[in-house]
């Protein structure tokens, strides 16, 4: 069974740019969650997505936000990005929601702004 | 607010057992997960509790206090692998919203 993954990889963007990033769930799973992590502030919650809906959402800026397309699939956007957008982006999947479901992670976008 | 604490750093033998706290204030309680997370890796799910008690698995145990605010996560028989960050998060709503609110991790070294 495939694990999760997210496309790029690696990023470098310039202020002010937006960016697209792209998360492929585990194969049945509907929950789609976001994570940013930095070495100053940790892991923190952005939302979650199941079944094409907007679940959950941290306390992040309305400048990051994110969909889920009917095949699970999710992407997260961040427009006018600043220079602490600077960080490693983290995408878990899940059967169920996050309440009381283990949540399995890709490997992160690492984005990097300039 | 959400507030965790957990401490930054700790060591320990291989082959011994160690204890990693964690406490928390929120406003809102679903549970609470653990997560370990080796450098340049992302996190693995480790346990996830919802009530009182300690849950074990293998080498693995956590336990929750809801009253007290207070989890740990306890490693015994420890090998040179679990040297990691292990992360607890709790699980909850408040101000009638959802957070999910993660601690900073604790750096475990584990030394010959």
């Amino acid at each position: 069974k495939a694990g999760v993954t997210q496309t790029p990889r690696y990023l470098i963007k310039t202020r002010g740019q937006q960016v697209t990033l792209s998360c492929s769930p585990i194969s049945g799973h509907r929950s789609v969650s976001w994570y940013q992590q930095t070495p100053g502030q940790g892991l923190q919650f952005l939302f979650e997505y199941f079944s094409e809906t907007q679940r959950n959402k941290g306390n992040f800026p309305g400048r990051f936000s994110g969909r889920q397309f009917s095949n699970s699939r999710s992407e997260m956007n961040v427009s006018t990005l600043e220079l602490g957008d600077s960080a490693l982006y983290l995408c878990a999947s899940s059967l169920g929601t996050i309440s009381y479901n283990e949540q399995f992670f890709g490997p992160g976008t690492r984005l990097t702004v300039l | 607010g959400q507030n965790i604490d957990q401490p930054t750093e700790m060591t320990a033998t291989e082959g011994a057992i160690v204890q990693i706290n964690c406490t928390y204030q929120t406003s809102g309680f679903n549970g609470l997960f653990w997560y370990q997370q080796h450098a340049g890796e992302a996190p693995t799910f480790l346990s996830y509790n919802v009530l009182d008690g300690l849950e074990e698995k293998g080498r693995f145990s956590s336990f929750l206090s809801r009253s007290k605010g207070y989890s740990y996560l306890l490693l015994k028989e420890l090998q040179m692998k679990d040297s990691a960050s292990y992360l607890c998060a709790v699980d909850g709503s408040g101000a009638g919203s959802y957070q999910l609110t993660f601690g900073k991790g604790t750096k475990l070294s584990v030394i010959p």
